[in-house]
């Protein structure tokens, strides 16, 4: 059945590391992916999203590519800062009348100073 | 207006309250959501909206009832609740179509004493 499968966390990197979390995915049509990001005490963000093979998704320094060859939406940023502690949640849906979001069991990244 | 709005942040309740979440969007999304998350948990699905009719329900105990009274705004009704119910709930709206982002509130903060 449909599934994402997310890196375990936590992940703890300090200032200015660089950041992979990675997420494969299980579907059994052409979804959309997405990178949700929970911060403390709050709801969901939408971080970034790609529709189709080969896309590249980025937002505030962060990226992930869709690639359909390796089923996969790994989330990348050059730098991280410690403002970007959160859990990071991967998602897909196939979008059509009901728009139901596949969620990973999220990556809780802690960046130390 | 890029808003979800929850109401109330925190809800205190015993398990045989009767309360009511309440959740509005003012983006013209005709696709409403709840979500159930526990702790270190992702969100999980509980009942969609298209167009103000329901069209999922995972299976959700009938102790939880939802309704979309139009299309901005969406209630979940509470009634003899179980303290495993204790979670935060969240809502979320999309426009329907592949690839569209769900917008998600801050979510209210359920304690069933």
């Amino acid at each position: 059945g449909d599934s994402v499968t997310q890196m375990e966390g936590p992940v703890t990197l300090s200032e200015e590391a660089f950041l992979t979390i990675n997420c494969t995915y299980t579907a059994t049509g052409y979804p959309s992916l997405f990178w949700y990001v929970q911060y403390p005490g709050e709801g969901l963000q939408l971080l970034l999203k790609a529709t189709k093979a080969d896309d590249k998704g980025s937002n505030k320094g962060f990226e992930a590519t869709y690639r359909k060859e390796t089923t996969s939406f790994h989330l990348e940023k050059g730098s991280v800062q410690v403002s970007d502690s959160a859990v990071y949640f991967c998602a897909f849906n196939y979008g059509g009348a009901t728009n139901k979001l596949i969620f990973g069991t999220g990556t809780l990244l802690a960046v130390q100073p | 207006d890029t808003e979800v709005t929850q109401t109330p942040k925190h809800l205190v309740m015993g398990m045989t309250n009767k309360k009511s979440l309440k959740c509005e969007q003012h983006m013209g999304h005709r696709a409403m959501y709840w979500y159930k998350q526990k702790a270190k948990k992702p969100p999980e699905l509980m009942f969609v909206y298209s167009y103000e009719k329901l069209s999922i329900n995972e299976s959700v105990p009938s102790r939880f009832s939802p309704e979309c009274p139009n299309s901005s705004l969406l209630n979940l009704h509470l009634h003899a609740l179980q303290p495993e119910d204790s979670a935060l709930y969240l809502c979320a709206s999309s426009l329907l179509g592949q690839g569209e982002k769900l917008f998600f509130g801050s979510g209210t903060q359920l304690s069933v004493l």
